[in-house]
Order: C-alpha cells, then structure tokens, then sequence
C-alpha cells in the first residue's frame, strides 16, 4: 500500500518571501502521479500542480513549482512570491494507475499561513 | 459552468438515524469518489465507483454505503452503524484515471458537513 507523509503540520511565512512545503511518499511502483491540492478557508479543494514518474522534468504552474526526487521518494513545493490568497491547507496526494483500481491517497496536510 | 454539486451543506443527525448524501456532477466525467476529511487526518477514501451501477470500498467503507444508478449521481449514506459520523465530506470525479490526457485529476465538491447530535 502506497503512503504519503507531510512532516510539517504548520508553516508560516511572511507575504512575498518563498516557501518550501515537504512531502515524501512510500510506493514500490515506478509509474505514477503525484499532485499538490490546496484547501483554503472555504473547503473546496483545488488542484494546484501535478507531476507524472516517468517525466524527469519538474512541474511548474507560475509561482508553483515542484522539487521531483524519484530516488527519494521526495515530492516538495515551492511557491514563490507569496501572496495573502495562498493562505490554506496543502494536501500531497498520489495515483497510481492501476487501470480500474485507480485512487487517490492524501497526506495528512500542511497548514501554510502568510503573514501581511 | 460544469461541476459537483454536493448537498445539503450543513447537515444535523441524531445517534442512530442513515442519513443520505448528494453528489451530482454535469462534467461528464466517469468515475466518483467520496473522502471523509477529519482533523489532523487528511482526507480518507470511503467508496468510489468507475462505471454506473458497479463501485468498490476504499479504506474506511464500514457504516457507509452507496449507489451508482446514473453517470452522473453518487450518493453515499451514512448508516447508524458508523461509530463516528462527525466529520466533513467531499465527493470528486475524473475522467477514468489513464484513459486520456487529463486523466487522473481530480474535481471536488464543495463539501458537506455533517454533525451527529
């Protein structure tokens, strides 16, 4: 069974300064995806970046970008330039595609406050 | 605009009453999830489904049951044999996971939050 960790349960960072979140997950596939969904105060859930295992090239969606080390089983993101709207909880999550099977497994989150 | 629409919101129920969860989504997408989301816990895969009128258990199914008569309805019911029905639930949808790009991402709800008396 595939687990994810997130060590840091709370984070804080002043606004426009760049922070790191961590994840690292347990799988014995060599296939699959990873993902980064933030939560903020109102609960939905929204995709903020995805990589896949076989794409060596880290992911980036403007001031979201991932630090991929396969052999680490490491999944870390970087937001830049922080801003007052990416106060929330950011979830690790991974997918492997196993064609029917497919799910979804979460870490246990990360509370990233920024500071004005 | 396409989306998943979860309801109620807010939801109250009395020690041993089922209560019954709504999911609906118009983005035509094949499979369902519901995740029961606690404190501290992350969010945990209850029952999820890839094709109408077929769904398989996730890692906390017990006290929870659901249906998948149409495409694009998921309700789950959470029965009076749940210990500990406190907590708030998400339902998603995707494509089928692998089939084509944009495959494995998923799309979530607004959520319900459920609190028993």
């Amino acid at each position: 069974a595939q687990t994810v960790t997130q060590s840091q349960p709370e984070m804080s960072v002043q606004e426009a300064e760049t922070v790191t979140l961590s994840c690292t997950y347990d799988t014995s596939e060599s296939n699959y995806y990873l993902f980064w969904y933030k939560q903020p105060p109102s609960r939905q859930m929204i995709l903020v970046i995805r990589q896949e295992a076989y794409k060596q090239q880290n992911a980036t969606e403007n001031r979201f970008s991932v630090n991929f080390q396969k052999a680490a089983k490491s999944f870390s993101l970087k937001i830049s330039d922080s801003q007052l709207g990416d106060t929330a909880m950011y979830f690790c999550a991974f997918m492997f595609p196993n064609f029917g099977n497919e799910k979804l497994t979460f870490g246990t989150g990360t509370r990233l406050t920024i500071i004005p | 605009d396409g989306g998943i629409t979860q309801s109620p919101k807010y939801l109250f129920r009395k020690e041993g009453q089922n209560v019954t969860l709504s999911c609906e989504q118009n983005l035509n997408h094949d499979a369902m999830y519901w995740y029961r989301q606690d404190p501290g816990q992350g969010l945990r895969l209850i029952y999820y489904s890839q094709i109408v009128n077929d769904f398989q258990k996730g890692d906390i199914a017990e006290g929870y049951s659901v249906s998948r008569e149409k495409k694009e309805s998921f309700p789950l019911t959470v029965t009076s044999a749940q210990k500990n029905p406190t907590a708030f639930y998400l339902c998603a949808s995707s494509i089928i996971p692998g089939t084509r790009s944009g495959a494995n991402v998923l799309t979530f709800g607004a959520g319900s939050r459920l609190t028993v008396l």
